[in-house]
């Protein structure tokens, strides 16, 4: 079965980076774009970034433009996020989701990254 | 960026009666050259990540009651719980994946009156 599974979140300062790690199984992971989508604290969900699935092309949202980037190994099936001067409104809970040819379909269980001082 | 705006914010609905959320997006999300709507509908239950109901803006997910059904096109779309059963309490939220940076609709929290 399809799983995947965040890991690396926690409690950092502001200005301040994180690497989140999104490990997948349960499908061929190089065949799959994979995104980021973000969820803060009884908050809508903000989609973040996708890596297409041979990690050639990369696309962001314009609030992490700059400071976010996607990266993925597929050697590992494991797509990352490293998240640069971290800001309180980063704050979230951050699921990688598989991309699919006619909808992103699985979701990981998230992983909880705090931004404070 | 292509915006989708849900309505309404929050819905509560008689068990065994029906619940309809509307999603309008900024733009057009059908597509000429398959004719179809790239629009998609997610449930989330509290502390749970978001489970696919309907893609293409009217296809079940395998596994999806068939109390659940999508409509609409272009621009207008349509989520119907036919029936409401307790487990349906829920947010809801649309997403656009026409474009390939993914928009969220703010979501349509359901509660039973």
């Amino acid at each position: 079965q399809v799983q995947l599974v965040e890991s690396g979140g926690g409690v950092v300062q502001p200005g301040r980076s994180l690497r989140l790690s999104c490990a997948a199984s349960g499908f061929t992971f190089g065949s799959h774009a994979m995104h980021w989508v973000r969820q803060a604290p009884v908050k809508g969900l903000e989609w973040l970034a996708i890596i297409s699935y041979d990690g050639s092309q990369r696309y962001y949202a314009d609030s992490v433009r700059g400071r976010f980037t996607i990266s993925r190994d597929n050697s590992k099936n494991t797509v990352f996020l490293q998240l640069n001067s971290l800001r309180d409104e980063d704050t979230a809970v951050y699921y990688c989701v598989r991309g699919g040819a006619s909808v992103d379909d699985y979701w990981g269980q998230g992983t909880l990254v705090t931004v404070s001082s | 960026d292509i915006v989708m705006t849900q309505s309404p914010d929050s819905l509560a609905v008689s068990l065994g009666e029906r619940a309809t959320i509307n999603c309008k997006s900024s733009q057009n999300v059908l597509s000429k050259s398959n004719n179809k709507n790239y629009l998609a509908w997610y449930q989330q239950k509290p502390g749970q990540p978001p489970k696919v109901l309907i893609y293409w803006a009217s296809t079940r997910e395998s596994g999806v009651p068939d109390r659940f059904s999508g409509s609409g096109s272009g621009t207008d779309f349509t989520l119907t719980i036919s029936s409401l059963q307790a487990e349906d309490v829920a947010v809801y939220y649309c997403q656009q994946h026409y474009t390939t940076q993914r928009t969220f609709g703010q979501g349509t929290k359901l509660e039973i009156k």
